[in-house]
């Protein structure tokens, strides 16, 4: 079946624009991460969208970023006024969070945003 | 807080060999699950293996093995037979058992495998 799937793949974009990422899970998996990947630096938990839950937010970085989820599926990260330090490639990765399951998370292909 | 906390930035294989690449991990939590990512420079990020923490039987993927220690809060990867297509970015990662579904991720092990 197909996998996680993420648009664009690579995006360039001018100090202080605004840049749209997009997300599409697994069909079927209700739940959706979004995660920043910094050259040299680990994995950075941004968000997380369970269902029809309230997202956990917990991990975006200051109020530029925002994301949403349209129907339980497809999911759009939102960076407004981009910095140069927001340089970084983007993952996002879904689960078919099972009650007592190991919750595997699976993961798209990536946005490499540069910010010049 | 948890953290994962991956020691070697680099390490290198000749092919055919065995290669074992450690990880260590902080909790206070019980039950949680582990986990080893691959990401090739295509940048996709893929399952190694996983383990859940309530097992004590280590989790075995045809030439993936882990040694789980969780005593020592360990989890190092171990791949034999090492082939080409196994170079890559080796990422552990752990995640709680309660609400908070988030990965927490060492820093990476780049692999290089030699012919």
């Amino acid at each position: 079946g197909a996998g996680v799937s993420q648009s664009p793949s690579n995006k360039v974009t001018e100090k202080g624009k605004d840049v749209e990422l997009r997300c599409d899970p697994i069909s079927g998996h209700t739940a959706l991460y979004w995660y920043r990947q910094s050259l040299g630096q680990g994995l950075e938990f941004l968000i997380y969208f369970q269902g029809n839950s309230a997202p956990d937010k917990s991990g975006l970085p200051s109020d530029r970023f925002s994301a949403e989820r349209t129907g339980g599926s497809v999911s759009t990260l939102t960076i407004q006024r981009t910095q140069q330090e927001d340089s970084a490639v983007y993952l996002c990765a879904s689960s078919p969070s099972k009650r007592g399951g190991t919750e595997t998370q699976y993961f798209g292909p990536g946005t490499r945003l540069l910010v010049l | 807080a948890q953290t994962v906390t991956q020691s070697q930035p680099e390490m290198s294989v000749q092919e055919a060999e065995t290669v074992t690449l450690s990880c260590t991990y902080d909790t206070s939590e019980s039950d949680y699950y582990l986990f080893w990512y691959k990401q090739p420079p295509s940048r996709q990020m893929i399952l190694v293996i996983r383990q859940e923490a309530y097992k004590q039987q280590n989790a075995t993927e045809n030439r993936f093995s882990v040694n789980f220690q969780k005593a020592a809060k360990s989890f190092s990867l171990k791949i034999s037979d090492s082939q080409l297509g196994d170079a890559a970015m080796y990422f552990c990662a752990y995640k709680g058992s309660g609400n908070n579904r988030k990965l927490i991720w060492g820093l990476g092990t780049s692999l290089a495998v030699n012919p």
